[in-house]
């Protein structure tokens, strides 16, 4: 079945950095777009960023924008998400999802970044 | 890249319909038919329940129905049933390869 798996969360000092990785299975990954999106605790949804199918362009929220860096292996079915220069207001559960026409219609399960000191 | 709005919350008894807005501008609900609807049940991932402005993914109820006047998009929820009690969100292109969600609205089924 279509399964993305988020990896590479966990607790980092400000201005650190962490890589997440997206593993995916179950589609051919190079014919998909694929998001970034996060949630801080308690509160709604907000888009990171995009790549598309072959990654040949990729796109950004304003605010991490310079700091956050998406990319993809498609020989390994994996997306990625390397940030650097965190911040408190980083702290977030970052979820990968499919692209569909700007529907996302199949996401992970989140993996929790806190950005602490 | 302003979020869309949405009502913090709404309500409906079971069997009834509930209809959530999400209002954007020109620029984003307003200019694309590329308005998404999600579902989260606490601690879960979203689920995506409406896309292009109104149609169902396979295995989404047809109680799931969505629309769109000029620069508000809204969901239906008729039928109401315990399982819909979640929160919802919205979600549009908004051009130059952006994407822009909603504030997310808490639907309680009484």
């Amino acid at each position: 079945q279509v399964q993305l798996v988020e990896s590479g969360g966990g607790v980092v000092q400000p201005g650190r950095s962490l890589r997440l990785s997206c593993a995916t299975s179950g589609f051919t990954f190079s014919r998909y777009g694929m998001h970034w999106v996060r949630q801080a605790p308690g509160k709604g949804l907000e888009w990171v960023a995009i790549i598309w199918y072959d990654g040949s362009n990729k796109y950004y929220t304003d605010s991490v924008k310079g700091r956050f860096t998406i990319s993809r292996d498609n020989s390994k079915n994996t997306l990625y998400l390397q940030m650097n220069s965190l911040r408190g207001e980083d702290t977030a559960v970052y979820y990968c999802a499919r692209d569909n026409h700007y529907g996302l219609d199949v996401w992970g399960q989140g993996t929790t970044v806190t950005v602490s000191s | 890249q302003s979020a869309l709005t949405q009502p913090p919350s709404a309500s409906g008894s079971p069997g009834q319909s509930v209809t959530i807005s999400c209002t954007g501008t020109s620029s984003d609900v307003g200019g694309y038919n590329y308005v998404s609807w999600y579902q989260q049940h606490p601690g879960k991932a979203p689920k995506l329940i409406i896309y292009e402005v109104s149609k169902r993914p396979s295995g989404v109820p047809d109680r799931f129905s969505g629309s769109k006047s000029g620069n508000t998009a809204s969901l239906t929820v008729s039928g109401l049933r315990a399982e819909d009690e979640a929160d919802y969100y919205c979600s549009s292109y908004a051009g130059s390869n952006n994407l822009v969600f909603g504030g997310g609205t808490k639907l309680t089924v009484l």
